[in-house]
């Protein structure tokens, strides 16, 4: 059974650029969920697909958008990076959109905005 | 609404002896709640999870958690610290149509 995997593992982008992260579900998983991790602080949920729809978001600016495939992978779109944007970006997947589901992390994205 | 408290930011103990990390939440509703535990360049693994079954839950590497609702707590423990256990550790709270809420973490220090 493949876990979740995440690609790239790091990232340095200027402020003002555009940035896609992507993120492959664990078998048998049709939910996803990203979140942002900033240095020192847990995870903020940014929002969650359920196929291929948004379903939750959390409290982040339209500049964050993302998109689910038919085969329930993801990617996170940042337009017009920050430097607050900078922070370990955390794809999970899960059975369902349940929110009491068990989410399976990825190892992560560190997103460095200078 | 809900939120979540952990109540130390750093905990220290020697190898051997017991951990207790703490946690308490707020909930409008019967939360699920769970701990999940991030080593240094790792993703978060679940430790345990609290689904309104059996308030004492067994998790992984001998960590157990207890849900109290008079208490609002969901505090983790371990009888004996192995080195291997320092991380930093999350407890969440969920459930409902609410949005999965992460605490700022508790980074467990173990000492030889």
């Amino acid at each position: 059974e493949t876990g979740v995997t995440q690609s790239p593992t790091h990232l340095i982008k200027t402020r003002g650029q555009q940035v896609t992260l992507r993120c492959s579900s664990q078998s048998g998983h049709n939910t996803v969920s990203w979140y942002q991790q900033a240095l020192g602080q847990g995870p903020q949920f940014i929002f969650q697909y359920y196929r291929e729809e948004e379903n939750g978001r959390g409290n982040f600016p339209p500049r964050f958008s993302g998109l689910q495939f038919p085969n329930y992978s993801s990617e996170l779109n940042v337009n017009a990076l920050e430097l607050d944007d900078s922070a370990l970006y955390l794809c999970a997947s899960s059975l369902g959109s349940d929110r009491t589901d068990t989410q399976y992390f990825g190892p992560g994205t560190r997103l460095t905005v200078l | 609404a809900q939120s979540v408290t952990q109540l130390d930011s750093h905990v220290s103990v020697s190898e051997g002896t017991p951990v207790l990390l703490r946690c308490n939440y707020s909930s409008s509703y019967s939360p699920s709640l769970f701990w999940y535990v991030q080593h240094p360049n790792k993703g978060l693994q679940l430790l345990l999870k609290y689904t309104s079954a059996a308030t004492l839950v067994k998790g992984i590497n001998g960590f157990e958690a207890e849900f109290k609702k008079s208490e609002t707590s969901f505090h983790l423990t371990k009888p004996s610290a192995h080195m291997s256990d320092a991380a930093e550790y999350f407890c969440v709270v969920s459930g409902g149509s609410y949005i999965p809420t992460f605490g700022r973490g508790t980074s467990l220090i173990v000492h030889p």
